[in-house]
């Protein structure tokens, strides 16, 4: 799996959008880039992944670089509720994941 | 459909003994992982079977070992517990099928702890 870098900690006000960046500069062409969350200790929950091209799904949208070196995951309105850690993961869809730290991010009233 | 189960939620062991971690998939999928979460090593990953198989297997002494029914359910094995083995238990499992993409759903975790 591609190594990813992601700040360790952010801070959104509540209502805005979260913009949560990710580097992957040695990502493969066969790796997606996959985004999780975790709420304090709870099963880490899928957010939306994508290959090559912006995805959008009721969650979240992902914003890939055209040369897939770096992406962007966008919460458009966050909520208190969407504090949590924030992992991106690049692999290839037959591999299992590699966890970094993740982000903390903490939406802020 | 019904989300990824793991049972039991919370376990409490003395060192030394042996424990043994149930996970059942979302009905249809074929593949389990197991992670180990712990406050200094984050998220890890144990082992990955699929149609009974252990198609990966992460960096682990061979005191973790797993297994996976015909019926997709899993169960993880850790004996000769020590206290550093006290961590979140996590099952994800997946459609594993070939070509294009294969999301992980997790299921809530076990808790474990070595007294």
């Amino acid at each position: 799996d591609a190594k990813t870098t992601q700040p360790p900690s952010m801070d959104c006000a509540e209502g805005r959008a979260a913009n949560l960046p990710c580097n992957h500069s040695t990502i493969s062409g066969n790796e997606y880039v996959y985004w999780y969350r975790q709420i304090h200790s709870q099963g880490p929950q899928y957010i939306i992944h994508g290959l090559k091209n912006n995805e959008t799904n009721e969650m979240a949208s992902l914003i890939i670089t055209e040369d897939r070196k770096s992406s962007t995951l966008i919460l458009p309105h966050a909520t208190l509720r969407d504090t949590a850690v924030y992992y991106c993961i690049a692999a290839p869809y037959d591999q299992n994941f590699v966890f970094g730290p993740g982000t903390r991010l903490s939406v802020l009233p | 459909k019904a989300g990824v189960t793991q049972t039991p939620r919370y376990l409490i062991k003395t060192r030394g003994q042996q424990v043994t971690l149930s996970c059942s998939p979302i009905s249809g999928h074929r593949s389990v992982s197991w992670y180990q979460q712990t406050p200094g090593q984050g998220l890890q990953f144990l082992f990955e079977y699929f149609s009974e198989t252990q198609r990966n297997k992460g960096n682990f002494p061979g005191r973790f070992s797993g297994r996976q029914f015909s019926n997709s359910r899993s169960e993880m094995n850790v004996s000769t517990l020590e206290l550093g083995d006290s961590a979140l238990y996590l099952c994800a499992s997946s459609a594993g099928g070939s070509g294009g993409t294969d999301t992980q759903y997790f299921g809530p975790g076990t808790r474990l702890t070595v007294l």
